[in-house]
């Protein structure tokens, strides 16, 4: 167990819906960074944020939002969604004290998302 | 471009021979590099990482990785493969820019342990 915690586990919903994933970083972790993970596609980061500030953005698309909130743990908004954001999504965290990435992140168990 | 490749998708070994699965990577500056596992419907799990000092790295369940700074490459090892060991794997490495510090991973390499 990471200490990683992610909700829900699985989510099916149609297109053009908005869904909400959400996250729990290992205490004390102030670093939380989304993921996408698919078939095609690999592992993509998505979006980082360091103590409730956005600190690095990857592939993450504009119907894709997220935020930290002052306890730390993060949600991760899709909107309109589409079939092609159907993956699995994780949530890491690290015990980054700066903004130095050389700690190890640790993984919840992710969201399988299914978009009919 | 700061990049991690892992150029084979698919590695199959036999039970008790040893594994490598290879990781090259490309970055300005010093590299810090990390290797994760994959268990089927599991988030990754952290191996382990170079950041400076010896080449060779000790992680978890028995696994190493040398790093080679010459061949720019960083190859996960294990002396002799379990069939527990079976699992999706993933290289990363820390990329710095000016207006950001993140950690890129690989595309993976689906390690097959045939018993």
């Amino acid at each position: 167990d990471s200490g990683v915690t992610q909700t829900p586990k699985h989510l099916i919903t149609a297109t053009g819906q908005r869904v909400t994933l959400r996250c729990s970083p290992r205490s004390g972790d102030l670093s939380v960074y989304w993921y996408q993970q698919s078939l095609d596609q690999g592992l993509q980061f998505l979006i980082q944020y360091y103590n409730g500030e956005e600190r690095a953005k990857g592939n993450i698309l504009e119907r894709f939002s997220a935020q930290q909130f002052p306890d730390l743990h993060s949600e991760l908004n899709l909107s309109s969604l589409e079939l092609g954001d159907s993956a699995l999504y994780f949530c890491a965290s690290s015990g980054s004290t700066s903004l130095s990435s050389y700690n190890e992140q640790f993984f919840g168990p992710g969201t399988r998302l299914t978009v009919l | 471009a700061q990049s991690v490749a892992q150029p084979e998708d698919q590695v199959n070994v036999a039970e008790g021979n040893p594994l490598t699965v290879k990781c090259t990577y490309s970055v300005s500056g010093n590299p810090y590099l990390f290797w994760y596992v994959q268990y089927p419907n599991r988030g990754l799990q952290f191996l382990l990482k170079y950041i400076t000092g010896d080449n060779l790295v000790k992680g978890s369940y028995g696994f190493e990785a040398e790093f080679n700074k010459s061949q720019t490459s960083f190859h996960l090892k294990k002396p002799s493969a379990l069939v527990s060991d079976s699992a999706l794997y993933f290289c990363a490495v820390r990329v710095q820019k000016t207006s950001y510090d993140k950690v890129i991973f690989g595309p993976g390499t689906s390690l097959s342990v045939i018993p």
